[in-house]
């Protein structure tokens, strides 16, 4: 089964400024990488898949990068609605498999 | 819009059983395929199955597998979880996702959720 560590677990950021979250593979995944959002007591939201495609509906201040092993969501001037716990997800190999998290506080 | 509504969650004993519904809205479920997915009160998110449009093909995480079945009716655009032999570490939020691949015969991401029914095993 296919590891997905994120880093760092939390981030401290002030709205405003940009945040830069991280998803490693422990083998390459291609680009079948996806992020979510989830809020407290929320059901997760689709933000970003093929590693870079934002899904509908996502603001441009949501971007993705990177193939293979290691892969970046980038947020732009975060806005209060962002503070949320993210996630990555590889489809590339069964068993999909999800990274831990990255709880994203504000400052 | 797509709705996903998940019923039948509740409080089992270990070694019960329980299933879960998923009741499917504003897409043609019949050609989507479907996934349950869990979270453990406080922790990250788990994937548990994967069915395919048709039923035809069905997948589970080792964890669950000979316990669960995963199911769907495309008349009554319904997804269900027959869960078995229940533990203490099924207790979760269990969450119905759409597939987001249409007539896809490998499962891909989610692009929609529903809100989560709570499976509390205890005793």
């Amino acid at each position: 089964e296919i590891v997905m560590t994120q880093s760092p677990a939390t981030l401290s950021v002030s709205p405003g400024e940009r945040a830069t979250l991280s998803c490693r593979a422990s083998q390459s995944v291609s680009s079948n990488l996806a992020w979510y959002q989830q809020k407290p007591g929320q059901a997760p939201r689709l933000l970003i898949y093929g590693a870079s495609t934002r899904a509908t509906g996502i603001p441009a201040r949501f971007s993705g990068s990177g193939s293979g092993t290691e892969f970046t969501l980038t947020i732009s001037s975060l806005q209060s609605e962002d503070f949320a716990v993210y996630y990555c997800q590889q489809y590339n190999n069964w068993p999909h498999s999800f990274g831990q998290g990255t709880k994203l506080e504000i400052k | 819009q797509v709705q996903l509504v998940e019923s039948g969650g509740g409080v089992v004993q270990p070694g019960g059983s329980l299933r879960l519904s998923c009741a499917a809205s504003g897409f043609t479920f019949s050609s989507y395929g479907m996934h349950w997915v869990r979270q453990a009160p406080g922790k990250g998110l788990e994937w548990v199955a994967f069915i395919r449009y048709d039923g035809s093909n069905k997948y589970y995480a080792d964890s669950v597998k000979g316990r669960f079945t995963i199911s769907r009716d495309n008349s009554k655009n319904t997804l269900y979880l027959q869960m078995n032999s229940l533990r203490a570490e099924d207790t979760a939020v269990y969450y119905c996702a759409k597939d987001f691949t249409i007539f896809g015969v490998v499962p891909y991401y989610f692009d929609y959720w529903g809100q989560g029914t709570l499976v509390t095993v205890s005793s």
